[in-house]
């Protein structure tokens, strides 16, 4: 059982490169979401689709864009990485009742 | 304010004893409220999720939810050093929206 698959699971970035998270589900779930998790802080929301199509944004979007391009991929791009961006990111997928969690993605910008 | 709140600890309980964690939530329109347990360079794992008001069970497990005070709490009854880590408390909204709180650590000493 894949559940939700991230990748890379590290990347290590030059201040104003770009690059793309990709995430994908195999449990058909509609709802997906993109969080960043910084040392002692709990999970921060950056975009979040509901369903295949929509997108809308969370507590920290600015730096980030999203694509859903189909019911099982939510990808995320940083355009011009920032030193700020430096994380662990989190994709999820869920059903109403669980949120089913990727990896993470640890993401260091120098 | 953010939307959910928690205190970050660290929570220390010597093993065996009840460890009580707390959350509050801004939005009155919450509908689903979740516990989640996050080990150290680990993902998110659910634990307990709660929908009504009231107290839900499951084993060592119990959550507390009072939508009139917009608190959940997490109960963990006769706790073991294999509970020390992480508990994230989320908030899912009309709009499908999962918001999490910044978390409690949690250390059970033996």
């Amino acid at each position: 059982n894949a559940g939700v698959t991230q990748t890379p699971k590290f990347q290590v970035l030059k201040t104003g490169q770009s690059m793309t998270l990709q995430c994908a589900q195999d449990m058909n779930h509609n709802s997906m979401y993109w969080y960043r998790q910084d040392p002692g802080m709990g999970l921060r929301l950056i975009y979040y689709s509901a369903s295949e199509g929509t997108t809308d944004k969370g507590e920290v979007p600015n730096g980030y864009n999203v694509s859903r391009l189909n019911k099982r991929e939510f990808s995320l791009r940083l355009e011009s990485a920032a030193p700020s961006q430096t994380s662990v990111y989190f994709c999820a997928s869920s059903e109403a009742l669980k949120a089913f969690f990727g990896q993470g993605t640890r993401l260091t910008v120098v | 304010q953010k939307e959910v709140e928690q205190n970050s600890g660290p929570l220390s309980v010597p093993e065996g004893a009840i460890a009580s964690l707390n959350c509050t939530y801004s939005d009155r329109g919450s509908q689903s409220f979740f516990w989640y347990r996050q080990y150290s360079g680990k993902s998110p794992e659910l634990i307990m999720s709660i929908y009504s008001n009231g107290d839900k069970e499951d084993g060592r497990f119990t959550a507390q939810l009072n939508k009139a005070s917009q608190y959940v709490s997490l109960l963990i009854r006769d706790s073991q050093p294999s509970d020390s880590a992480t508990y994230l408390c989320a908030v899912r909204n009309a709009g499908n929206m999962l918001t999490f709180g910044g978390g409690t650590r949690l250390m059970v000493k033996p």
